[in-house]
């Protein structure tokens, strides 16, 4: 697709529940950045891929989070044991070359996951 | 961290240009200057970037201090659909983490 696409667009999910949800960068681009906001709220920073490794994991809140990019395009982002603070929209971002080279970097709409 | 401070909200008359600033006296020499804008329930849009010179591109014009320690985006004409939460935001030197603040809440008024 021209964007990066994000699945599902809305989730609600039981607290204790597992989710993961999914992105598609832009086709080509190397990195990738998982965000959070919550309401009000600018997004926060999670998680960044550079290929397939995670270059910098230090805005994953706690161990029930965790992402994925096993062939260096689609990223996974899974929560374990859901709680209701969890609640947010979940931004995922891709930029052509690494962080810091100048590219421009995409958003998608995100996934807006509501824990009940 | 690297921050940036933005006002919280501001007005402008439609037809009229916008000017929102953005201090970010803790960026790096090499680190770009970022904006983007959020229309409720949508992603961040991507606007415009710099480094040190000024930009224009067909949605804004981005003027950068001297000092890089802050700038001004600039929409010259502005429309109703221009109302959004504008960000600013800078890289967090040596890491890969692009900050974003609180934003500046523009309302286009008719």
């Amino acid at each position: 697709g021209a964007g990066v696409s994000q699945t599902p667009s809305n989730k609600v999910t039981e607290k204790g529940k597992y989710v993961e949800l999914r992105c598609d960068p832009i086709s080509g681009h190397t990195a990738l950045y998982w965000y959070r906001q919550s309401l009000g709220q600018g997004p926060e920073f999670l998680i960044y891929f550079q290929g397939t490794g995670a270059a910098d994991d230090s805005g994953l809140p706690n161990d029930r989070f965790f992402a994925v990019r096993p062939e260096g395009s689609v990223s996974t982002l899974k929560i374990q044991r859901t709680e209701r603070g969890d609640s947010a929209v979940y931004l995922c971002a891709s930029s052509l070359n690494p962080a810091g080279s100048g590219n421009t970097i995409y958003f998608g709409e995100g996934s807006w996951l509501t824990v009940v | 961290d690297a921050k940036t401070t933005q006002p919280p909200s501001m007005d402008c008359a439609e037809g009229r240009a916008a000017n929102l600033p953005c201090n970010h006296s803790t960026i790096s020499g090499n680190e770009y200057v970022y904006w983007y804008r959020q229309i409720h329930s949508q992603g961040p849009q991507y606007i415009i970037h710099g480094l040190k010179n000024n930009e224009t591109n067909e949605m804004a014009s981005l003027i950068i201090t001297e000092d890089r320690k802050s700038s001004t985006l600039i929409l010259p004409h502005a429309t109703l659909r221009d109302t959004a939460v504008y960000y600013c935001i800078v890289r967090s030197s040596g890491t890969y983490k692009y900050i974003f603040g609180t934003g500046t809440r523009l309302k286009v008024l008719a």
